[in-house]
């Protein structure tokens, strides 16, 4: 079955950049896009970018200067970094798999998420 | 700016009542790009409904969706312990994704 799992530090100092990795398992990362959703404690979901294979992107307009997203399809891996963070990323980061379908559009498959703090 | 708002905040019902969560785009969209989630306390999201009226594999069928131009509506007919939860709408605005603020429908 498809699994994806974050990887990367848990705790950022501020201004530095964050970086994660998200493993794909169970199908090739080839002919879908592919997604960051972040969760702030306590708060709602706000994604973040996506990805397709090819290596196009589409940031969140809010984030988009601080924002990079790449693909690795030899690994069957995606990667972020976010760049002169602040306490306000710290949350729960999930990858997901856009589902682009005739008849909608979702995000069909989660990682687990990975809490980042962003604390000296 | 396309904002989404879901009503109400909280929901407060009992097992076996009937759930019905709004979600409202602050302009007119295609269904095709509108999706529900469900999520429960310290896990991901899980997708339940997409295209407004879909549901997603798994999903059963007393989760349906419904809803078209800015209004759209996920109702569960009859609630079972595991449905008390956060639920999400998600909009597709081509070529960004946007989430609602959520609805928590908790035990009454």
């Amino acid at each position: 079955q498809v699994q994806l799992q974050e990887s990367g530090p848990g705790l950022v100092k501020p201004s530095e950049t964050l970086s994660l990795t998200c493993s794909v398992s169970g199908v090739s990362i080839s002919n879908y896009y592919w997604s960051w959703i972040r969760q702030p404690p306590g708060k709602g979901l706000e994604w973040i970018g996506y990805i397709y294979y090819s290596g196009s992107t589409n940031y969140n307009p809010s984030l988009k200067s601080r924002v990079t997203i790449s693909i690795d399809p030899s690994k069957d891996q995606f990667s972020l970094k976010l760049s002169s963070v602040t306490a306000a990323d710290t949350a729960v980061y999930y990858c997901a798999r856009v589902a682009i379908t005739v008849t909608g559009t979702g995000f069909d498959y989660w990682g687990q998420g990975t809490l980042v703090t962003v604390s000296s | 700016e396309f904002v989404l708002t879901q009503s109400p905040d909280t929901l407060s019902l009992s097992p076996g009542e009937r759930a019905t969560l709004s979600c409202r785009a602050s302009q007119s969209v295609g269904s095709d790009y509108l999706a529900w989630y469900q999520q429960k306390p310290g896990q991901a999201p899980r997708l339940l409904m997409y295209g407004a009226s879909t549901r997603a594999t798994g999903i059963p069928d007393r989760f349906s969706g419904s809803g078209s131009g800015a209004d759209f509506t996920l109702t569960i007919s009859r609630l079972e312990p595991e449905d008390f939860a956060v639920y999400y709408c998600q909009l597709y605005v081509i070529p960004v994704f946007i989430f609602g603020p959520g609805t928590k429908v908790d035990i009454k």
